[in-house]
């Protein structure tokens, strides 16, 4: 059984620029949440997605979007970058929302 | 609206003593509740959750919690405590309202002193 995975492990942007964060969820999983957890706090949950539609929405700006593929990997892309965006971004995946979550190791993006 | 308050940001205990890490929730619609923990450089790995069955959860590595409606609360805790437990413990509230929201506390960070 395949974990769930995250690409890539580090990336530097700089401010304005736009990023796309990939995961391959968990087998057998069908929906694939996305958290920002900032240096020395918790996770922020961004939205996660459900057979391919968006069921849940954190507090943030509609410049973070997301996709899920028919296979239930996902993106997460992050317009106009700034400063503030730079943070690990974190994926889970789990069988059905509302479920428990297993978490990727992670992205680290840093926004020059 | 849901909302989830870990009341210690860090919790020192001696290797072999009791461990509790305290977590108090709020949520509009019947909570799931979870623990995990997040060992330095690594993910997150879920100890327990409760799902609205058994209100005593046991989890991996010894841990257990026990989800009391009346005081709101979900508290993390371990008879012993060992070094390989130091690391920073995160108390989860999710719950839908057609939509699913999963909350994450502040963090807790555990250090067991030898």
């Amino acid at each position: 059984e395949t974990g769930v995975t995250q690409s890539p492990t580090h990336l530097i942007k700089t401010r304005g620029q736009q990023v796309t964060l990939r995961c391959s969820s968990q087998s057998g999983h069908n929906t694939v949440s996305w958290y920002q957890q900032a240096l020395g706090q918790g996770p922020q949950f961004i939205f996660q997605y459900y057979r391919e539609e968006e069921n849940g929405r954190g507090n943030f700006p509609p410049r973070f979007s997301g996709l899920q593929f028919p296979n239930y990997s996902s993106e997460l892309n992050v317009n106009a970058l700034e400063l503030d965006d730079s943070a690990l971004y974190l994926c889970a995946s789990s069988w059905n929302y509302g479920g428990e979550q297993y978490f990727g190791p992670g992205t680290r993006l840093t926004v020059t | 609206a849901q909302s989830v308050t870990q009341l210690d940001s860090h919790v020192s205990v001696s290797e072999g003593t009791p461990v509790l890490l305290r977590c108090n929730y709020s949520s509009s619609y019947s909570p799931s509740l979870f623990w995990y923990v997040q060992h330095p450089n690594k993910g997150l790995q879920l100890l327990l959750k409760y799902t609205s069955a058994a209100t005593l959860v046991k989890g991996i590595n010894g841990f257990e919690a026990e989800f009391k409606k009346s005081e709101t609360s979900f508290h993390l805790t371990k008879p012993s405590a060992h070094m390989s437990d130091a690391a920073e413990y995160f108390c989860v509230v999710s719950a839908s309202s057609g939509t699913y929201k999963y909350i994450f506390g502040t963090g807790t960070r555990l250090k067991v002193l030898a």
